[in-house]
């Protein structure tokens, strides 16, 4: 699986917008981009997922550049609820549901 | 609430003491899964289980010896456990079949003490 580096914390006020980067430069044509979060001593929740287009649900937007390099997570308004360690994971959807998690990005919604 | 309880929440050990870990998924799924969360570190996958099969072992010290008696049920026992062993225990399942992906589900884990 590819390797990704996201910043390890962000800050974000309520009601705003909350952009997370991921940069995966060394991704492969079969690999997607997972999203996971995990609040405050919770087991991790999925988020979205993608390949190349763009996805949206009714929890956040997933922004995958061109060249799938790198992509970003877009909380469109911010609540204090969202303050969790943000994982960002680049895998072949073909290799199962195993998940290799990384450090993460901290994201703390302020009031 | 995702469908995946695990009991106890907390548990304080001695490291004579053998223990074990209770997951439960209601869910309806194949593949159940146990991570180790130590603080400021990853998650990491310490066992597969698939239709009752372990598949996966990612050299998992002996002291933790899983059991997965059937699909809904999976179990961690520990014995002899280190101070380094304190860590949050998390359970997941999911669907699992041959070259698809399925959302895993996490239960709230079981904070783990090794005194």
């Amino acid at each position: 699986d590819a390797k990704t580096t996201q910043p390890p914390s962000m800050d974000c006020a309520e009601g705003r917008a909350a952009n997370l980067p991921c940069n995966h430069s060394t991704i492969s044509g079969n690999e997607y981009v997972y999203w996971y979060r995990q609040i405050h001593s919770q087991g991790p929740q999925y988020i979205i997922h993608g390949l190349k287009n763009n996805e949206t649900n009714e929890m956040a937007s997933l922004i995958i550049t061109e060249d799938r390099k790198s992509s970003t997570l877009i909380l469109p308004h911010a609540t204090l609820r969202d303050t969790a360690v943000y994982y960002c994971i680049v895998r072949v959807e073909t290799s199962g549901s195993r998940l290799t998690f990384g450090e993460g990005t901290q994201l703390t919604v302020n009031p | 609430e995702t469908g995946v309880t695990q009991t106890p929440r907390h548990l304080v050990m001695g490291m004579t003491n053998k223990k074990s870990l209770k997951c439960e998924q209601h869910l309806g799924h194949n593949a159940m899964y146990w991570y180790k969360q130590s603080a400021k570190k990853p998650l990491e996958l310490m066992f597969v289980y698939n239709f009752k099969e372990q598949t996966e072992n990612n050299s998992v010290p002996s002291r933790f010896s899983p059991e997965c008696p059937n699909s809904s049920h999976l179990f961690l026992h520990l014995h002899t456990l280190q101070p380094e062993d304190s860590a949050l225990y998390l359970c997941a399942s999911s669907q699992d079949l041959a070259g698809v992906w399925y959302e895993q589900y996490f239960g709230p884990g079981t904070r783990l003490t090794v005194t």
